[in-house]
This record gives structure tokens, sequence and C-alpha cells, in this order.
């Protein structure tokens, strides 16, 4: 079975530019969550979907971010526009509804702001 | 806010010998505590965790700890193999958001052949 994939593994892009991540979850998961690892600091929360609906997006740092999941299935998260200190690691996350509590993480997309 | 406060930020033995790192948490509401594992490169992989039901659990060479009173829980490898290097996060959830994981910032444990 096919683990969480995300794409791509690393962006370098200049500030002001805009970058798309993509994951894709395990099939079947319905919940999938977006985290951000800055250099050094913990994995940070960012928000949580149930299927297509946002749940939780409290960790979203600003608009300009902006996450989608369509259909259910992928997710993408858009920067735009990127500031430095963007750069960092963001991962996904996915879990099937009867949560056990483990989440199966993808190898994450790394980001680099010039 | 919720946090996880995590030490030490980087950890070296000897190998064999044992290794600990130690975490605590600010949500008394936390009932869900991970251990995620992260090689050089690699995604974070679940090695162990324990629900606030019970204060250890153990699993081969690696077990975790738990005291709700004064809310820490901890990692205990025994017997560390070059093998166990790695990255070590710990984390605390509770029931309000379906699994959101609150983090600490890591160990990196190294382990001196």
């Amino acid at each position: 079975e096919a683990g969480v994939t995300q794409f791509p593994s690393h962006s370098v892009i200049e500030k002001g530019q805009t970058v798309t991540l993509r994951c894709d979850p395990i099939s079947g998961h319905d919940n999938l969550y977006w985290y951000r690892r800055v250099m050094g600091k913990e994995i940070k929360f960012l928000l949580h979907f149930v299927k297509e609906s946002k749940q939780d997006e409290s960790g979203m740092p600003n608009n300009r971010f902006l996450a989608e999941r369509t259909g259910g299935t992928y997710s993408t998260l858009k920067v735009q526009p990127a500031e430095l200190e963007d750069s960092g690691v963001y991962f996904c996350a996915s879990s099937p509804v009867a949560a056990t509590g483990e989440l199966f993480f993808g190898e994450g997309s790394r980001l680099t702001v010039l | 806010g919720e946090n996880v406060e995590q030490h030490p930020s980087t950890l070296s033995v000897q190998e064999g010998d044992s290794a600990v790192i130690k975490c605590t948490y600010s949500d008394s509401a936390s009932n869900y505590f991970p251990w995620y594992k992260q090689e050089l490169g690699k995604r974070p992989q679940l090695i162990i965790d324990i629900r606030s039901n019970v204060g250890e659990k153990k699993d081969q060479r690696i077990a975790v700890t738990l005291n709700k009173t004064a809310k820490h829980f901890s990692l205990h490898i025994t017997e560390t193999q070059p093998e166990d290097s790695a990255v070590y996060f710990c984390a605390a959830s509770s029931p309000k958001g379906t699994y959101k994981y609150i983090f600490g910032t890591g160990t990196r444990l190294k382990v001196l052949a």
C-alpha cells in the first residue's frame, strides 16, 4: 500500500513568488493534516481536513496560506506571496476515520524562500 | 497556549548505553502521547505511544512512561544501536481536535559505535 506522498520534495523560490505543495494521503483516509517545521523548532500544526471540509485551521499563519482538498482526496497548500519566514519543511499526514491516534506522515516538502 | 517542552535537544550515547528523552505538556486534557522517529531525509514514523489510562508501555528496547500528575512523559531506549540515531519527537494530543498533535522541538540522538 502506498504511503502519504508529497510533491515537490524541495522547492526554492524568490520572496514574493507563489508555491503550491501537494499531498496525496493514504487511500481511504478521511483525515488529512498539514504541519510545518521551521529549522530546529517543533513540528507545528497548520490545519486539519475531514474529507473535503476544514475541521480546524487554527494553525494557519496568515491569509497568504490557502489549503484545499478537492473531493476529499488530495490536498494542496498554496503560499502566495511567499515570505522568507515561510521557509521550512511542510509535512502532510493522514489517518483513517476511525482514528486510533497514529498519523501517517509523508516525507515532507522542503520550502526555501530566498 | 498549549505547548510541549522536550529535552534534551541533542543527545550522544555510546552504543549499548541507554537514552532517555523527556517531555512536559501543558494541556491537562491531553490523553494520547505518541513518539515519532525521523531518520535523515525520511518521514516521521510512530515508534510507540501511550494513552493517559496507563503509566508505562514497553516494546522490546523502547519504553514510554507517563506521569499525569506532573504532566511528564519520557522515552527510554535501552541497548542503543547505531540505527537508533535519528531525531525523536514527542507529542501530546487531546480529544478536542481529533488527534491534532502538539509536538515537542525534537531530540537529535546520536549513537556512537
